[in-house]
């Protein structure tokens, strides 16, 4: 079954320590998204790449890197940075291309991530 | 830049009865409008969009949309609501021009009581 893939489901931090979230897509999809989603605050944009190589900060950047060196795979680094980095983090993949239908976003099934 | 504001954080509603979660939003020029669902632990999973033509859009699981431009609202609407309906919905817009991110409202519980 094509999807997207978001390992680990859990994922535990430990101070000043760097965490890697592995998104993973098999529907040959041009655009990945990274959000972050917490309680009462609805899901925030940090990046997105529309391109291999090529990657936009979102509203919440600071604190995270990215990189996109194979369309499938867009993994999200939590760097010692983000000084408070609980959260539930999302992918999110789409077609693009004009003339296409609009083709809404494809969401995998998070990654919660805690400080220890 | 373009905004969605849901107004109720939490809306309770009958096993049976109507239900309706409201959107509103901001963006220039016509929008794309987007609804989606999240049960616990899970990601959001897509339940309708309207991109043009008639104003009111239907979708998964007996839901439907309604699209009022001189209001710039996308009220999500279902006729007899189920405890199953019972979820985190997120409604979300995108402006036509260019291929930006979906940007999104801060959700609404839905709470369907038998």
């Amino acid at each position: 079954d094509g999807g997207i893939t978001q390992s680990p489901k859990y994922l535990f931090r430990k101070e000043g320590q760097n965490v890697t979230l592995s998104c993973e897509q098999n529907l040959n999809h041009d655009a990945m998204y990274w959000y972050r989603q917490d309680p009462g605050q609805g899901l925030r944009l940090i990046y997105y790449s529309q391109i291999v190589n090529d990657f936009q900060k979102g509203d919440i950047a600071e604190g995270y890197s990215v990189s996109r060196e194979k369309k499938e795979s867009f993994p999200l680094t939590v760097t010692s940075a983000q000084k408070n980095p609980t959260a539930f983090y999302l992918c999110a993949s789409r077609v693009l291309g004009g003339g296409a239908p609009v083709q809404p976003q494809h969401f995998g099934d998070g990654t919660r991530l805690s400080i220890l | 830049a373009q905004s969605v504001a849901q107004p109720e954080d939490q809306v309770n509603v009958a096993e049976g009865n109507p239900l309706t979660v409201k959107c509103t939003y901001s963006v220039s020029g016509n929008p794309y409008l987007f609804w989606y669902v999240q049960y616990p632990n899970r990601g959001l999973q897509f339940l309708l969009k309207y991109i043009t033509g008639d104003n009111l859009v239907k979708g998964s699981y007996g839901f439907e949309a309604e699209f009022n431009k001189s209001q710039t609202s996308f009220h999500l609407k279902k006729p007899s609501a189920l405890v199953s309906d019972s979820a985190l919905y997120f409604c979300a817009v995108r402006a036509r021009s260019g291929n930006t991110p979906l940007v999104f409202g801060k959700g609404t519980r839905l709470s369907v009581i038998a």
